[in-house]
Formats: C-alpha cells, structure tokens, sequence
C-alpha cells in the first residue's frame, strides 16, 4: 500500500508571494491533516479536512488555508508569505471515523521564505 | 492550555534500556500517541494508549496511567538506530484528529 505522498518536497519563496502544497493520503483514508514543524515550536496543528470539510483548525492565521477534494487528496495554501512560514509542512492521514486515530505522516514539504 | 511536557534530550548506552515520560493536562483526554522522528525525516508511529496500562510492541513499550495525565515510552535492548527525536502526542475530546504534540526528546544512543 503506497504511503502518504506530498509534492513538492522542497519550496523557495520570497515574501509577499503565496504557495500551494499537496498531499495524497493512503488509499482509504478520509482524514488529512496538516501540521508545521519548526526548530523552536515543534509540531503544530494546522487544520484537519474530513470528507471534504474542514473538521477542526489550530491556532494559525488566516493567510493559511486549505481544502479537499473528492478523492480525499488534499492542499494547503498560504498567502502573503512570511519569513517565520519557514518550517516543515507535514500532512498526516488516517481513517478518521473515530478519533483521534492512527495518522501516518508524509514525508514533507520544506518551505524555505526569502 | 494542552501541555504536553517531556524531556528535551536523553542519553543512553547501547544495549540498555531507556524510559521517556510525558505528561499531559488530564481535562478531555482522548487518546496518547507516541513518533519516533529520526533527523529530517516524517514521524514514523510507535504506539497508542487510550486505556491505563501498558501495551507492548517488541523493544518498544507504553504506558498510561489516566488519573495522573502521565504516559512513558520504554525502549528495551538499545540501538544505534534507536537515536532520533520520540513525540508524545494527545488528542482531546472534540479535536477529531487533531493531535497536540509535545517538543520531543532527543534520544542519543552512545556505544
């Protein structure tokens, strides 16, 4: 069974310029979520889309957001870049009919703001 | 707020064995997880807890206790590739599947 798969891997923008990530969860699941993680703050929960809606949401601003599609693939966006959006994007999916649930992680996308 | 608490960093010798702790604010638990995280790659899971006791998987195992919002990671019959950052990881009541992850212990393996 193929993992969980994020496109692209490696990422440089400048700031003021915006970005799309994806992530193609495990065949089956119906939950992605999504999470930063920095050096100094670890792993933070973004935002979780389930069946197409947005189930739950973390602490971040607006200038990020996302969605998912039919097929359970999903994308983040954020706008306005920043130079503290630096970190490690990570998608996670899982099942999600009940929670919290196994979530297995993808590999990653490293966001680099100039 | 939901703090999860755990060691910054651990060393231990090949061979041993080595216990991670964590701790956790108790209000609305739903559920532990443990990752192992080696450098620049994605969290792999180890466990889940979301009864007291201890579940065990081969060299790895974890613990719960509920009433003390307290949760341990033992690593039995250490290895060099043992080295890498351990994640406890709660999720609450109402959060679906959003987990609250804690700032993990660096785990260093020495000869």
């Amino acid at each position: 069974k193929a993992g969980v798969t994020q496109t692209p891997r490696y990422l440089i923008k400048t700031r003021g310029q915006q970005v799309t990530l994806s992530c193609s969860p495990i065949s089956g699941h119906r939950s992605v979520s999504w999470y930063q993680q920095t050096p100094g703050q670890g792993l933070q929960f973004l935002f979780e889309y389930f069946s197409e809606t947005q189930r739950n949401k973390g602490n971040f601003p607006g200038r990020f957001s996302g969605r998912q599609f039919s097929n359970s693939r999903s994308e983040m966006n954020v706008s306005t870049l920043e130079l503290g959006d630096s970190a490690l994007y990570l998608c996670a999916s899982s099942f999600g009919t009940t929670s919290p649930y196994e979530q297995y992680f993808g590999p990653g996308t490293r966001l680099t703001v100039t | 707020g939901q703090n999860i608490d755990q060691p910054t960093e651990m060393t231990a010798t090949e061979g041993a064995i080595v216990q991670i702790n964590c701790t956790y604010q108790t209000s609305g638990f739903n559920g532990l997880f443990w990752y192992q995280q080696h450098a620049g790659e994605a969290p792999t899971f180890l466990s889940y807890n979301v009864l007291d006791g201890l579940e065990e998987k081969g060299r790895f195992s974890s613990f719960l206790s509920r009433s003390k919002g307290y949760s341990y990671l033992l690593l039995k019959e250490l290895q060099m590739k043992d080295s890498a950052s351990y994640l406890c990881a709660v999720g609450f009541t109402g959060g679906g599947n959003k987990l609250t992850f804690g700032t993990g212990t660096q785990l260093k393996v020495e000869l």
